[in-house]
């Protein structure tokens, strides 16, 4: 497996413009979340789904942001419209989601995208 | 979710053991240790977990203090590529609500050659 895959691997793009970020999670893995990361404000979960729902929201910054996850193979975050403070790199990540409730679980990176809001 | 304190920045020469503190002390009974590194530009990356026993495998050793408020991920020979920022967070494992995982400032480590 390629592990999770996340495209494009390096986004710049003008205030005002609408952003699509990719992901394409490890087959077969449950759970996908999007993170944030910033020098300011670290690493923050944005949304996490569970067999392609959304199930906490509670992170995404503000309306601009809306994900969808349409299958299990493909995940999009976009920002509509974009901000320079929008500018972060933003991880997708997902785990097996194993049962029974004593199991633990691991999440798995991709690289992140990188963007700059320009 | 229980939070963690973790020192910001560490160094460790080359070859020697790099033990990496966190504490934990509002941990409850069921919620897990796990550690994760950073390396620059990179995604997080899994290291090891545990519960209540020391835990060991290819990359670290994790130790866990008896009442389990604190514990500390050992890398017994660390190298160049293991400087990164380390990640201690504990986490009650829930399938309802899925796994997520709060981070918090981590410790810088810097293996020095």
């Amino acid at each position: 497996d390629a592990g999770v895959i996340q495209s494009p691997r390096h986004e710049v793009t003008e205030m005002g413009q609408e952003v699509t970020l990719r992901c394409k999670p490890i087959s077969g893995h449950d759970y996908l979340f999007w993170y944030r990361q910033t020098m300011m404000r670290g690493l923050e979960l944005l949304i996490y789904f569970n067999n392609n729902v959304p199930i906490d929201d509670s992170g995404m910054p503000e309306d601009r942001f809306s994900a969808k996850m349409p299958n299990a193979s493909f995940s999009t975050l976009k920002i509509q419209p974009s901000e320079p403070r929008d500018s972060a790199v933003y991880f997708c990540a997902n785990s097996p989601g194993v049962l029974p409730p004593t199991s633990t679980d691991t999440q798995y990176f991709g690289p992140g995208t990188r963007l700059t809001v320009l | 979710d229980a939070k963690t304190t973790q020192p910001p920045s560490m160094d460790c020469a080359e070859g020697r053991a790099a033990n990496l503190p966190c504490n934990h002390s509002t941990i409850s009974g069921n919620e897990y240790v796990y550690w994760y590194r950073q390396i620059h530009s990179q995604g997080p990356q899994y290291i090891i977990h545990g519960l209540k026993n020391n835990e060991t495998n290819e990359m670290a050793s994790l130790i866990i203090t008896e009442d389990r408020k604190s514990s500390t991920l050992i890398l017994p020979h660390a190298t160049l590529r293991d400087t990164a920022v380390y990640y201690c967070i504990v986490r009650t494992p829930n399938p309802y609500t899925g796994n997520q995982f709060y981070f918090g400032t981590g410790t810088s480590l810097t293996v020095i050659p």
